[in-house]
């Protein structure tokens, strides 16, 4: 039972374009979000995250978007750069401060930005 | 200097065998945890240790036992090791635990079964 969907296994984008990674989760008391991403052979890395008050949080070239009616969550990088390329984890929990064990991850997206 | 790490990077064993990962951060931390990443790639949390006390403990096999020596370090010893163990396992800590944390990941021990 998957409560933290991404449905794309990969992605492909062209340099200086936005590229729009999706998550969808089931769980509707999740209220915390994170994204995470990883670059082969080494551990995910903290990227973005956002709590169920907002709806949208901003950093940089990144920006989370949270539709909490739709149960659905996306990762907007723009512009995308070659360096962007990595798997991309999408994080939900379940009470905001409780314990880490709440903590359900997604499969990833594989992103590749082509120069 | 890396603030997780963790060795071995690869493990390779037969079936039967008894292995050790070691994990150590320098960050202050009072939490860490040991994440498996099975074939599916789901990331999913075996264990975790407040300040060298157990704190979540998964559904996990009693084959793995994770040992907490003093807060910067937590080990995981697997006995009688599977075909089904293998998968990436992975090392982190965060402040102090809580949900809204972000996770500092160690660069993950690859562990094959054979």
């Amino acid at each position: 039972d998957q409560q933290v969907k991404q449905n794309s296994p990969s992605l492909s984008v062209q340099e200086g374009r936005i590229s729009i990674l999706n998550c969808d989760y089931t769980n509707s008391m999740f209220d915390y979000f994170l994204w995470y991403k990883k670059y082969p052979a080494e551990g995910p890395t903290f990227l973005i995250s956002i709590s169920s008050i907002k709806d949208k949080n901003e950093d940089g070239r990144f920006t989370v978007f949270l539709n909490k009616s739709a149960k659905h969550l996306s990762l907007h990088i723009v512009p995308s750069q070659p360096g962007d390329s990595a798997v991309y984890f999408c994080a939900a929990s379940v009470g905001y401060g409780g314990s880490q064990g709440n903590l359900i991850f997604g499969k990833g997206t594989k992103l590749s930005v082509k120069p | 200097d890396t603030a997780v790490s963790q060795t071995p990077k690869y493990l390779v064993t037969q079936m039967g065998n008894d292995k050790s990962i070691k994990c150590e951060q320098n960050l202050g931390h009072d939490t860490m945890y040991w994440y498996k990443q099975d074939s599916k790639k789901f990331l999913k949390i075996m264990f975790s240790y407040n300040n060298k006390e157990l704190i979540i403990n998964e559904t996990v096999p009693n084959r793995f036992s994770p040992k907490s020596p003093d807060k910067a370090h937590l080990n995981l010893h697997i006995n009688s090791l599977e075909l089904g163990d293998s998968a990436v396992y992975f090392c982190a800590s965060s402040q102090h635990g809580t949900s809204n944390e972000k996770l500092f990941f160690g660069s993950g021990t690859q562990l094959s079964v054979l």
